[in-house]
C-alpha cells in the first residue's frame, strides 16, 4: 500500500508564476489536508478537503491561494503570482476520517523556491 | 503570537543517553498534545500523544510526561539511538482535532554513536 505521494518533489519558480503542488492520498483515504513549513517554522494547517468539498481553510491566505480535492485524480494546492515569501515546504497529509483518534499520514512534501 | 514553545532548537546525546525536548504552551483550551518525528526529506509521521487527563504516556522507548497546572509537556527518549537522529515537532490542539494542530518550531537531535 503505497503512502501519501506529493510532486514535484521539488519545484522553483520565478517571482508572478504559478505553482501548482499535487497530493495523492493513501488508499482508501478520503480526507486530505494541506500544511506549510516555513524555514525554521513549524508546520502550519491551511486547509482541510474531502472529495469535491473544501471543510475547512481556515488557515489559507485570504489570496492567491487555492486548493482543490476533485471526484477522480489528486488534491491540488494553487499558489498564483507567487512571491518570495511562499518559498517553504509544503506537505499533505490524508486520513480515513477525520475523527480525533485517526491518524493523519503526511507525504514527503514539496519544496518550492521562488526566484 | 507563538502558542506553542519548543525546547531546545538542537541536542546532542550520546547512543544510550536520555533525549529531554520540552514544550510550553498558552492556550489553555488545547486538549490534545501529539509528538511528531521527522527524517530529512520526509514528512512528519506521529510518535506520541497524550490528553490532559493523564500526566504520563509511555511507548517503548518514548514517554511524554504533561504538567497541565504549568501548562507544559515534555518528550522523553530512553536508550536513545542513532536512528532516533530526527526533527521533534510538539503540537496542540483544540477539541481533540488531528489536524487543525499548532506545531512548536522543531527540534533537531543528534545522537552520537
Amino acid at each position: 500500500n503505497a503512502g501519501v505521494m506529493q510532486n514535484p518533489r521539488h519545484l522553483v519558480r520565478r517571482r508572478g508564476q504559478e505553482a501548482r503542488l499535487r497530493c495523492s492520498p493513501m488508499k482508501g483515504h478520503s480526507h486530505v489536508y494541506w500544511y506549510r513549513q516555513l524555514p525554521e517554522e513549524g508546520l502550519k494547517f491551511m486547509v482541510y478537503l474531502q472529495k469535491e468539498n473544501i471543510i475547512d481553510e481556515s488557515g489559507m491566505p485570504k489570496e492567491r491561494f487555492s486548493a482543490e480535492f476533485p471526484k477522480e485524480g489528486p488534491s491540488i494546492l494553487r499558489i498564483q503570482q507567487v512571491v518570495r515569501g511562499d518559498s517553504a515546504a509544503y506537505f499533505c497529509a490524508s486520513s480515513t476520517t477525520s475523527g480525533s483518534t485517526d491518524t493523519q499520514y503526511f507525504g514527503p512534501g514539496t519544496r518550492l523556491t521562488v526566484l | 503570537q507563538q502558542q506553542v514553545k519548543q525546547s531546545p532548537q538542537s541536542l546532542i546525546v550520546q547512543k544510550g543517553g536520555i533525549s529531554i525536548i520540552n514544550c510550553a504552551y498558552e492556550n489553555t483550551a488545547f486538549d490534545y498534545f501529539p509528538w511528531y518525528q521527522q527524517f530529512p526529506g520526509k514528512g512528519p509521521a506521529l510518535l506520541i500523544a497524550i490528553r490532559p487527563d493523564v500526566s504520563e504516556k509511555k511507548e517503548g522507548r518514548f514517554t511524554i510526561s504533561f504538567n497541565k497546572s504549568a501548562k507544559q509537556f515534555s518528550l522523553h527518549i530512553m536508550d536513545s539511538q542513532p536512528g532516533d537522529s530526527a526533527t521533534y515537532f510538539c503540537a496542540a490542539s483544540i477539541g481533540g482535532s488531528n489536524y487543525k494542530l499548532t506545531f512548536g518550531k522543531g527540534t533537531l537531535l543528534t545522537v552520537n554513536p
